[in-house]
């Protein structure tokens, strides 16, 4: 079945500690993006990858990092949490066509919560 | 900052009736898109326009695009109660490869 995996879907930590949210999605597709949703904001992108190796900042890149490996997987790994990053995040992965981004995919999402 | 403007931001209307929402958008687009999100749960997508086409349809939905008012509407025909959701748009700009979405439209569907 085609789809994108986020683990872990739910998590609680402390102010410092840091954690890692994996991304892993089966379609081949080339683009990969993370994205955070907070109420009245809609999905606002923090990263996005092109392709292996390649990652460009989003809207909201500041306190997170990403790579990107291998084709399959970019996970997000948050180096020192702090409170204001409690939010759902989201994976995405679309394919690459001859008129730009095609439709996402988007995994099950992940509610982060930093205490 | 956030790349489209969504409105209403809450739709309430009676199963069978048709439900419209608007998307409107600063910069020049490559395509523009339509995601459907029930509660919690991840984005799924609806439709694709691309900054060619005037119009699409699928199923029960009709986009429209009018790029020299930088604004799109997707309408929902006879709707369901099953169509309660939430809609945004989303959007990738013709100079960079981010995607920006709007704040969404939450539509209610009363049976």
């Amino acid at each position: 079945e085609a789809q994108v995996t986020q683990n872990p879907r739910y998590l609680i930590t402390v102010t410092g500690k840091k954690l890692t949210v994996t991304c892993s999605q089966n379609m081949n597709h080339e683009y990969m993006s993370w994205y955070r949703q907070d109420p009245g904001l809609g999905l606002r992108q923090i990263y996005y990858s092109m392709n292996v190796e390649v990652t460009d900042k989003g809207d909201v890149p500041e306190g997170y990092k990403v790579s990107r490996k291998e084709k399959r997987n970019f996970p997000l790994i948050l180096e020192s949490p702090s409170p204001n990053q409690t939010s759902l995040y989201f994976c995405a992965s679309s394919l690459i066509g001859l008129a730009g981004l095609n439709e996402q995919f988007f995994g099950p999402g992940t509610r982060l919560t930093v205490l | 900052s956030q790349q489209g403007e969504e409105d209403p931001q809450a739709l309430s209307i009676q199963e069978g009736e048709n439900a419209t929402m608007n998307c409107s958008y600063k910069t020049s687009i490559n395509n523009l898109q339509w995601y459907r999100q029930n509660s919690g749960r991840g984005l799924v997508h609806l439709i694709l326009i691309r900054s060619n086409e005037r119009e699409k349809h699928s199923g029960r939905l009709r986009v429209t695009l009018d790029t020299s008012k930088k604004s799109s509407s997707l309408l929902i025909t006879a709707s369901r109660a099953a169509d309660t959701a939430s809609y945004f748009c989303a959007m990738r700009s013709l100079v960079s490869n981010d995607m920006r979405f709007g704040a969404g439209t939450r539509l209610t569907v009363k049976p």
